[in-house]
């Protein structure tokens, strides 16, 4: 079956700009999380969904991020206001429930000039 | 969220087992302790986990020390595609935080 996916693989954005942010997990999994990840770190979380609610968003670093899971599948990452220092790789991971193992996709590059 | 304390990097020889340890001193009776791996490039994947029995699965084995304050990640024969960054991480039943912290950057020497 086809694993977590996000799109776009890349993405270079001026300072200042509005950038989405999608996920897609794996279907039937009710938890979603998103990650942060800067070079030669471990992934920071943000944010946690439990079907379409926030179930957490104390990782979410400021009020220029914003998450939605409208239908308790895909999530969109949104930033408003690019700033250089959000630059990094934005994970996605999802789970079958709250407690298992979780599935990651690959990554979203996010580069702002 | 416990934090845990793993070694930056670690080396091995080709078909040797490995031994990647963690210590978590300020672990609760709640914290199960979970290990990821993340090949270059790539998202991390799940290896183990366990409470406070050993575990084994097909990837790896988990050793817990009976104080829980300690764990260790045994692979027991290295190979190429094992080169990674290992992670160690401590999950509350309460909680849906993963702390990822830096981990331990695994070098197999052919």
């Amino acid at each position: 079956g086809a694993g977590v996916s996000q799109t776009p693989s890349n993405k270079v954005t001026e300072k200042g700009k509005y950038v989405e942010l999608r996920c897609d997990p794996i279907s039937g999994h009710t938890a979603l999380y998103w990650y942060r990840q800067s070079l030669g770190q471990g992934p920071e979380f943000l944010i946690y969904f439990q079907g379409t609610g926030a179930a957490d968003d104390s990782g979410l670093p400021n009020d220029r991020f914003f998450a939605v899971r409208p239908e308790g599948s895909v999530s969109t990452l949104k930033i408003q206001r690019t700033e250089r220092g959000d630059s990094a790789v934005y994970l996605c991971a999802s789970s079958r429930d709250p407690f298992g193992e979780q599935f990651f996709g690959p990554g979203t590059r996010l580069t702002v000039l | 969220d416990a934090k845990t304390t793993q070694p930056n990097s670690m080396e091995s020889n080709e078909e040797e087992p490995v031994h990647l340890p963690c210590n978590h001193s300020t672990i609760s009776g709640t914290d199960y302790i979970h290990w990821y791996r993340q090949l270059p490039s790539q998202g991390p994947e799940y290896v183990i986990h366990g409470l406070t029995s050993n575990v084994n699965n097909r990837m790896a084995s988990l050793a817990i020390a009976e104080d829980r304050k300690s764990s260790t990640l045994i692979l027991h024969r290295a190979t190429l595609r094992d080169a990674a960054v290992y992670y160690c991480i401590l999950r509350s039943n309460t909680g849906n935080q993963f702390y990822f912290g830096t981990g331990t950057s695994l070098t197999v020497i052919p």
